[in-house]
């Protein structure tokens, strides 16, 4: 089985730096996952990691490391839209169809 | 690209009737179809994993038999809710993958809310 953990809430102010760290265990780890969801609507992605190391994408980087099972996200800049809940996903490269198992989603609010 | 629609975006219905809701990729063939159940303050939890013309991958605790998953194309994915009761009202998502020898990440239907009276 995969146990994903990630912060239940944060807060931060607008313009600042955030960083939401996700810790998993998995026994057949194919990449990890980052999507943001607004309330009410579908997840949409936002990062993908499977080598160690940053991925940058404008105001959101993500890392990995395989070897501590963790990797954060990094959200620069915050704007008020950047309120949402971020979701931390890894894949198993030995299920069906490479299935996700997501974590319980970080609510990341925002405020002026 | 990678655009995938669900219909109905959302509905009411009394208890002990049937639900359907479709997942279709709109500009691509998806090799495999997910449904994601997602109650309110929660995360998604994965219900069924389907590939195209063959029987849907069920995660342990789900009811095959009252989630009836059919996938007849490789852009049409279909979940029937049956006999639905309030304790099945829920967000109910889709995502539709395909093979790029990169990601091969999930795109995600925008999701149907299912309320059961």
């Amino acid at each position: 089985g995969q146990n994903i953990d990630q912060p239940t809430e944060m807060t931060a102010t607008e313009g600042a730096i955030v960083q939401i760290n996700c810790t998993y265990q998995t026994s057949g780890f194919n990449g990890l996952f980052w999507y943001q969801q607004h309330a009410g609507e579908a997840p949409t992605f936002l990062s993908y990691n499977v080598l160690d190391g940053l991925e940058e994408k404008g105001r959101f980087s993500s890392f990995l490391s395989r070897s501590k099972g963790y990797s954060y996200l990094l959200l620069k800049e915050l704007q008020m839209k950047d309120s949402a809940s971020y979701l931390c996903a890894v894949r198993d490269g030995k299920a069906a169809g490479n299935k996700l198992t997501f974590g319980g989603g970080t609510r990341v609010l925002v405020k002026p | 690209g990678a655009v995938v629609s669900q219909h109905p975006s959302w509905v009411i219905c009394k208890s002990g009737t049937s639900v359907k809701i479709e997942c279709r990729s709109l500009d691509f063939q998806a090799t495999t179809m997910f449904w994601y159940r997602q109650f309110p303050k929660q995360s998604l939890m994965l219900m069924a994993t389907s590939n195209e013309g063959s029987k849907a991958t069920y995660e342990q605790g789900v009811e095959k038999d009252k989630f009836l998953i059919n996938h007849a194309s490789l852009t049409l994915s279909t979940l029937t809710v049956t006999s639905a009761h309030p304790e099945d009202s829920s967000f109910y998502i889709c995502s539709a993958s395909y093979r790029t020898g990169g990601s091969n990440e999930q795109f995600f239907g925008p999701g149907t809310r299912l309320t059961v009276l």
